[in-house]
């Protein structure tokens, strides 16, 4: 069974550039979550889909970040347009379904903004 | 709101020596508790979790971790380092099931031959 995949798994973008930030869950995984690390703190909780509803976007920092799940299967979050502050690394985690503990992380995607 | 305190940024052990990572939670319920480990340019991967069953949870790789409620603790167990356990540690609280992680900062663990 593939894990949880991410592309690409770096990317270095001037500021005021978008990018966007794939992921495939695992198959057959309703939840889909986004989470960021920036350098030096914690890792940070961004998003939850379920399915292609946005079950919790309190995370989200700010509308210059847009997530999509398209037909419940992968998702991608877009930048734009990026700021310094964005850089960092972001991750992907998904989960079965409503009564499940174990989220499955992606590797990460590691973005820096110059 | 909850949130995780992990104490030490780096951990160092020798190898063979015990490891102990601690990690303290607020939460105004009992809350679903993890840890989780990330090897270089790896994701995340579940060490353990407690979801209010047994309060001595067994892991993977010989790591354990103890739920205490009086203390609001989960620190993270393993009686004997060895070299592959270098990696960085976080633990983790759900508020519920299936919902949101809030993390520690995470520990770095070295180990020292």
């Amino acid at each position: 069974e593939a894990g949880v995949t991410q592309f690409p798994s770096h990317s270095v973008i001037e500021k005021g550039q978008t990018v966007t930030l794939r992921c495939d869950p695992i198959s057959g995984h309703d939840n889909l979550y986004w989470y960021r690390r920036v350098m030096g703190k914690e890792i940070k909780f961004l998003l939850h889909f379920v399915k292609e509803s946005k079950q919790d976007e309190s995370g989200m920092p700010n509308n210059r970040f847009l997530a999509e799940r398209t037909g419940g299967t992968y998702s991608t979050l877009k930048v734009q347009p990026a700021e310094l502050e964005d850089s960092g690394v972001y991750f992907c985690a998904s989960s079965p379904g409503s009564y499940t503990y174990e989220q499955y992380f992606g590797p990460g995607t590691r973005l820096t903004v110059t | 709101a909850q949130s995780v305190t992990q104490l030490g940024s780096h951990v160092s052990v020798s190898e063979g020596a015990l490891v102990l990572l601690r990690c303290n939670y607020s939460s105004s319920v009992p809350p679903y508790l993890f840890w989780y480990v990330q090897y270089p340019n790896q994701g995340l991967q579940l060490l353990l979790k407690y979801t209010s069953a047994a309060t001595l949870v067994k892991g993977i790789n010989g790591f354990e971790a103890e739920f205490k409620k009086s203390e609001t603790s989960f620190h993270l167990t393993k009686p004997s380092a060895h070299m592959s356990d270098a990696a960085e540690y976080f633990c983790a609280v759900s508020p519920t099931q299936g919902g949101k992680l809030i993390f520690g900062q995470g520990t770095e663990l070295s180990v020292k031959p």
